[in-house]
């Protein structure tokens, strides 16, 4: 079946410094998604992509996807403690449009 | 607020019984996923249904099984527990069929003793 692989599983920053973490899929995607987890709280949606090569922003956070369309990654520009949290990414394949998340990567923000 | 709700928020029990949690997913959304998330881990596909039927299955224990009702509200039933189960149990809805974009709840936290 599909697998989505995520790497780092844990990254530790000083605030200020930038993030990234990456995707890769077994399968080409549909579409993926990009989604965060604050300490005790629930995934939430942020940004989805379709397109092959595409590139969206969101204020600090920049997403890819790549040609293939079977890896992505999310770049966090000057990262601030509000980053703090958990980044998953979620894939789509096939008729059945299930998301197949990837292990997610933990984020911590020292001050 | 995802607009998806989950009850109960949190849950203790023993080994060997029989639990249920309840999850309303958002006002118009037919399509209700399970998950589950242990300790440090990521979200394990449960099951799928849409519009009262099951739509898909992932690793979903042959202990644990699910319905959605006529209102759309799903119930997820966890029997014979097992201390390994303690997790975190997510229910997402999505919007239709046009996007594959999910709301989560704010998750029931089951806990085995």
């Amino acid at each position: 079946g599909q697998q989505v692989m995520q790497i780092p599983q844990y990254q530790h920053v000083q605030e200020g410094e930038d993030f990234t973490t990456y995707c890769n899929s077994s399968t080409t995607l549909s579409n993926i998604q990009w989604y965060k987890q604050r300490p005790g709280g629930h995934p939430v949606f942020l940004i989805q992509l379709v397109k092959s090569g595409e590139v969206k922003k969101q204020k600090r956070l920049t997403f890819q996807f790549g040609e293939a369309k079977k890896n992505s990654s999310l770049h966090i520009t000057a990262t601030q403690t509000t980053d703090v949290g958990t980044y998953f990414c979620a894939g789509v394949s096939g008729s059945a449009r299930q998301l197949t998340f990837g292990s997610g990567t933990q984020l911590t923000v020292l001050p | 607020d995802s607009g998806v709700t989950q009850t109960p928020k949190h849950l203790i029990t023993a080994t060997g019984q029989r639990v249920t949690l309840r999850c309303s997913p958002r006002s118009g959304d037919l399509s209700v996923y399970w998950y589950q998330q242990s300790l440090d881990q990521g979200l394990q596909f449960l099951i799928q249904y849409y519009n009262g039927e099951e739509r898909a299955k992932g690793n979903i224990l042959e202990r644990f099984s699910a319905q959605q009702f006529p209102d759309l509200h799903s119930e997820l039933n966890l029997s014979s527990l097992e201390l390994g189960d303690s997790a975190l149990y997510f229910c997402a809805s999505r919007p239709g069929t046009s996007t594959d974009t999910q709301y989560f709840g704010p998750g029931t936290r089951l806990t085995v003793l």
